[in-house]
């Protein structure tokens, strides 16, 4: 059984750095075929895709965000870590990550429940 | 960048209903089409990959159709439990559509 879980603050200040953790269980990224995205969702508002990750450490970013975002991963640890840089109110939402396989497409098949980041200072 | 677009943004409907949700893309992206279920306060969840493949464990009462630029999502028989907020995404350069919701008419 795949499992995913969101870690970080709470709340963050204007112009600091996010640090997100993904801790996930039931696969390997060191096994061929698999990914981990990261996805966010503003209150009340749409998903919008961050950055993935996949297993042969091919790293893909959202490309209105720019140089903000940096994802990284930890096989031994099983933990996929995203950074965003300069964070602004904007920024307030909710982060989930995502697995990510092959068996269905490289669609987004397993989800965490989600960690809430709200930027103020 | 590709741009999905979802219509309608919302709709109402009755239990027993036909719905049918469409998401057109700004270029083809062959058969690279999920669509997502979300409720409230949840995470979403996936309901249909490469345009038409049925998630395991979901109802076959929802299905996926279309290839290229033109994708629908279509609920056969509207269930208590459908009434939620529905997103495509593209798996070519991943991107999400804004969303239709659902609501009880």
């Amino acid at each position: 059984q795949i499992t995913l879980k969101e870690s970080g603050p709470t709340v963050v200040k204007p112009t600091q750095t996010l640090t997100l953790t993904c801790t996930f269980s039931g696969f390997s990224l060191s096994s061929s075929r698999m990914g981990v995205a990261w996805v966010r969702q503003p209150p009340g508002k749409a998903l919008e895709w961050l950055s993935l990750l996949y297993s042969n450490d091919d790293k893909r970013y959202n490309p209105s965000l720019g140089s903000r975002l940096t994802i990284t991963k930890d096989t031994s640890r099983n933990q996929v870590v995203l950074t965003m840089a300069n964070m602004d109110p904007a920024d307030t939402a909710t982060y989930y990550c995502a697995h990510m396989g092959a068996a269905v497409d490289f669609a987004m098949d397993v989800w965490g429940q989600g960690t809430t980041v709200t930027v103020s200072s | 960048d590709i741009q999905l677009t979802q219509s309608p943004s919302s709709l109402s409907a009755n239990v027993g209903d036909r719905v049918s949700i469409t998401c057109r893309a700004s270029q083809s992206i062959d058969s690279y089409l999920n669509w997502y279920q979300q409720k409230p306060g949840k995470a979403p969840n996936l309901v249909i990959y490469a345009a038409s493949s049925l998630q395991s464990g979901v109802p076959s009462r929802f299905s996926g159709s279309g290839s290229g630029t033109e994708f629908t999502l279509t609920i056969s028989s509207l269930q208590p439990e459908d009434f939620a907020t529905y997103y495509c995404q593209q798996g070519y350069t991943i991107s999400f559509g804004q969303g239709t919701k659902v609501e009880v008419k």
